[in-house]
């Protein structure tokens, strides 16, 4: 089964505001990676958290670890247009020498 | 100056045919990866090369055999096509900080 599994799968706001998504897994991670899609286009690697960190931050990306409740969620501060994309989440799993990756957050931003 | 690059972008075949996919990157990586995007954009990890020697294989059929003939270099050869094989296929490679760069992608549909 899925080691990452996203919510919500699909998220449409108004340019400008926030966007959240979210990703829990299953078994212990070395780390939990977000990617970028765009449509038609290979994965952006978006930021890396390790499993001793709790935040991290990049430009108007944050996001959140939560270990003991095997969780993440990214946010994306100030919304544009070309944040459009579907969201993945990632999680190196001990052991596993290999990316699991969630089915993704469709994020879509109206001008 | 691509990073990860990949040859063809689109493929169409019919069934019972054979067909190669090849991938290149030129940031000196060591590891590099096939990945199987579905028509739900669920991405599977499917073979996994460290400097030439295959470390991961999870269970694809044998009708997929990969090939590294140099660290920058992993294709993917597809036996006697079948119609479930229609998706994106993705080579990535992964950096040193364990962030992974991925290819265009290659989206193959068989009739």
């Amino acid at each position: 089964s899925q080691q990452g599994e996203e919510d919500p799968q699909a998220l449409s706001i108004q340019e400008g505001e926030n966007a959240t998504m979210n990703c829990s897994y299953k078994t212990s991670i070395n780390n939990l990676q977000w990617y970028r899609q765009n449509s038609g286009r290979g994965l952006v690697h978006l930021i890396l958290i390790r499993s001793n960190e709790r935040e991290k931050h990049s430009g108007r990306l944050r996001v959140t670890l939560d270990t003991s409740k095997k969780s993440s969620s990214l946010l994306i501060t100030a919304s544009r247009a070309a944040d459009t994309a579907s969201y993945f989440c990632a999680t190196d799993v001990e052991g596993a020498q290999k990316l699991v990756f969630g089915q993704g957050t469709r994020l879509t931003i109206n001008p | 100056d691509t990073a990860v690059s990949q040859t063809p972008k689109y493929l169409v075949t019919q069934m019972g045919n054979d067909k190669s996919i090849k991938c290149e990157q030129n940031l000196g990586h060591d590891t590099m990866y096939w990945y199987k995007q579905d028509s739900k954009k669920f991405l599977k990890i499917m073979f996994s090369y460290n400097n030439k020697e295959l470390i991961i294989n999870e269970t694809v059929p044998n009708r997929f055999s990969p090939k590294s003939p140099d660290k920058a270099h992993l294709n993917l050869h597809i036996n006697s096509l079948e119609l479930g094989d229609s998706a994106v296929y993705f080579c990535a490679s992964m950096g040193p900080s364990y962030e992974q760069y991925f290819g265009p992608g290659t989206r193959l549909t068989v009739t």
